[in-house]
This record gives structure tokens, sequence and C-alpha cells, in this order.
């Protein structure tokens, strides 16, 4: 157990829809990672936040968003679903912003029917 | 363009013997990461060892190791002892930079141990 938690663990809701995945870190993590992963683009890093503030973004779509509350805890909103926005969402910690280590959460499978 | 290849999508070793997995990146820059992550069958990611771009050393965790030999831009993952605990999916990363964690993923390669 990495000491990552996500929620929920499975989702399936249809397109056009909107979700909100949820992370915790490990306690003591100030810095929050998103991941993608899927059978056709791999695995992909979508954005970071470091202590509540955006930190780096890589290939996030405009229908997504996150944020990272003062608890540290972060949700990745993803709306107007497409049947594409299936894969499995990972959520990793790290306690600094450039880190040497990650620990990941055990990801939440969307599937967009 | 930053990328990372891992051109072995799948070997096959013996158990107790040792494996190398290849990893090749591209990147102008002077300052980046590079990282090796397991997925076994089970479906979690596993940070498994990093490597600077300043660092002198080859990184060593256990029983992996990155033989890093930067003037040929490539970040082998080495594996020693192998068990059948190792098979797995294994993912080269690449950050780039000084700021924040844009990270690119290669292909990965999958590990199959033999008893």
């Amino acid at each position: 157990d990495s000491g990552v938690t996500q929620t929920p663990k499975h989702l399936i809701t249809a397109t056009g829809q909107r979700v909100t995945l949820r992370c915790s870190p490990r306690s003591g993590d100030l810095s929050v990672y998103w991941y993608q992963q899927s059978l056709d683009q791999g695995l992909q890093f979508l954005i970071q936040y470091y202590n509540g503030e955006e930190r780096a973004k890589g290939n996030i779509l405009e229908r997504f968003s996150a944020q990272q509350f003062p608890d540290l805890h972060s949700e990745l909103n993803l709306s107007s679903l497409e049947l594409g926005d299936s894969a499995l969402y990972f959520c990793a910690s790290s306690v600094t912003d450039y880190p040497y280590e990650q620990y990941f959460g055990p990801g939440t499978r969307l599937t967009v029917t | 363009a930053q990328k990372i290849t891992q051109t072995q999508p799948g070997m096959f070793v013996q158990e107790k013997e040792a494996v190398t997995l290849d990893c090749t990146y591209d990147t102008s820059d002077q300052s980046y990461g590079l990282f090796w992550y397991k997925q076994p069958s089970s479906g979690e990611m596993i940070f498994l060892i990093y490597q600077g771009s300043y660092d002198e050393q080859n990184a060593t965790e256990g029983r992996y190791s990155l033989n890093f030999q930067k003037a040929r831009k490539s970040a082998n993952l080495v594996i020693s002892a192998s068990q059948l605990g190792d098979s797995a999916m294994y993912f080269c990363a690449m950050r780039e930079g000084t700021g924040g964690f844009k990270t690119i993923f290669g292909a990965g390669t999958r590990l199959f141990v033999k008893a």
C-alpha cells in the first residue's frame, strides 16, 4: 500500500457526462500528479499541483480540469465525456515538486459508454 | 522534441538471471531526470529508480540499477537475479527542465520471467 488513495475505484458513465475523480496524497506529500493510461495513447502525464498551485501541465484536454485543496487532496474533473476518455487514471504524490521518487494510487478505471 | 523509446515490446528471462531493458531518450535540455516504473498485471504503478542528468554515478535500488550513458542518451534498466514477481510491464520516463514535472513515457516493455 503506497499510502495514496483514489476514489472511486471504478466509474461507468455515459458520453456527455461529467465526473470527478478524487485523490488523497500520502501524509506529508505536497505534490500531486495526475496521469491517464489508455490502450491507444499509453501513459500520459496530465497535470501536477504543488501545495495548492498548478506546477506543470502535460497533455490535459480543455474538457479536463483539476485542483488541489488546502488539505492537499486533489480532484480531477472530466466533462463532456467521450468514448476515448475511457482509461485508467492514476494519481501520484511526492514530498517535493521536483521529485526523485513518486508514490502512485491504485487508479480509477473510467469507462465511458 | 522530447522523446522516449523502448524498442523491446516483450522480453523473456530465466529466473535468477539478469536482464536489461532498453530505453533511449531525446532531449535538448541539459537538466533532466529519468525514471523507471513497474506495472504488474494487477495494474498499480510502482516507482523503481531515478537518475538525474548531472548524476555521475549510476543509480541503484536493490536489484535494480540504471545503466546511464549520457553521450548515447540511453538509460537502460538492469534487473539482477530475476524473480517470478518481476513479470510485469516496465516503463521508462523522462522529465525535462528544472521546474515542475512535465514528463513523457515510453511505450513500455513487458517482461516475462520463466521458472
